[in-house]
């Protein structure tokens, strides 16, 4: 069964210290896989599209990196105002013409 | 540009009226969509419109009734809503729909039924 899911569910960071989340997926002939930030009570914010293993995509403090099976978001000394829900979602598979969103994973960068 | 306008930000409705969300895109996409999101959980997807024309209902109950007037514009109207539809509605919209393209969300509608 094509599956997403998202770990931790919840991370709390100090401010510089870097760490990883990840995005596991279980679906046949991927076709992209999409990084969301959110702020509570607001739209998801677009981050970075992967399309193939091996692909990696950085912005500011955020890498993206890409796996035959996973997603890895590498945030490298984060900043308090770098908290929020981060949203994977893969395209492919059996999941037609939809994307399918993870659980996500909450973030606090405390100061 | 990617920006994804929704109106209004806020609703508050009792189980009775009858209202409708906008959204706005001039990106030149094709396919748009409503999501609807409860506190602490993702997205997940009502409608897809494809070239102005609905292609997908995930199973959507009636009292939900999407229009899209043009490719710019998607509408979602509200009818009998019940308690339980309270949450944050969003819109997002595409290239295409049935494609690999990145979806670009606007900022949301927070509806509360009484």
């Amino acid at each position: 069964e094509d599956q997403v899911t998202q770990s931790p569910e919840a991370l709390r960071l100090q401010e510089g210290e870097s760490s990883s989340l990840n995005c596991s997926y279980t679906v046949s002939g991927l076709r992209g896989l999409f990084w969301y930030r959110q702020d509570p009570g607001k739209g998801p914010e677009f981050l970075f599209t992967l399309y193939s293993a091996g692909e990696e995509k950085e912005k500011e403090r955020l890498k993206a990196t890409l796996t035959k099976k996973e997603s890895f978001l590498h945030i490298t000394a984060p900043k308090p105002e770098d908290s929020a829900t981060y949203l994977c979602a893969v395209y492919g598979g059996n999941y037609g013409q939809n994307f399918v969103f993870g659980p996500g994973t909450r973030l606090s960068v405390l100061p | 540009d990617t920006e994804v306008t929704q109106t209004p930000k806020h609703l508050v409705m009792g189980m009775t009226n009858k209202k409708s969300l906008k959204c706005e895109q001039h990106m030149g996409h094709r396919a748009m969509y409503w999501y609807k999101q409860k506190a602490k959980k993702p997205p997940e997807l009502m409608f897809v419109y494809s070239y102005e024309k609905l292609s997908i209902n995930e199973s959507v109950p009636s009292r939900f009734s999407p229009e899209c007037p043009n490719s710019s514009l998607l509408n979602l109207h509200l009818h009998a809503l019940q308690p339980e539809d309270s949450a944050l509605y969003l819109c997002a919209s595409s290239q295409q729909s049935g494609s690999a393209d990145t979806q670009y969300f606007g900022p949301g509608t927070r509806l509360t039924v009484l």
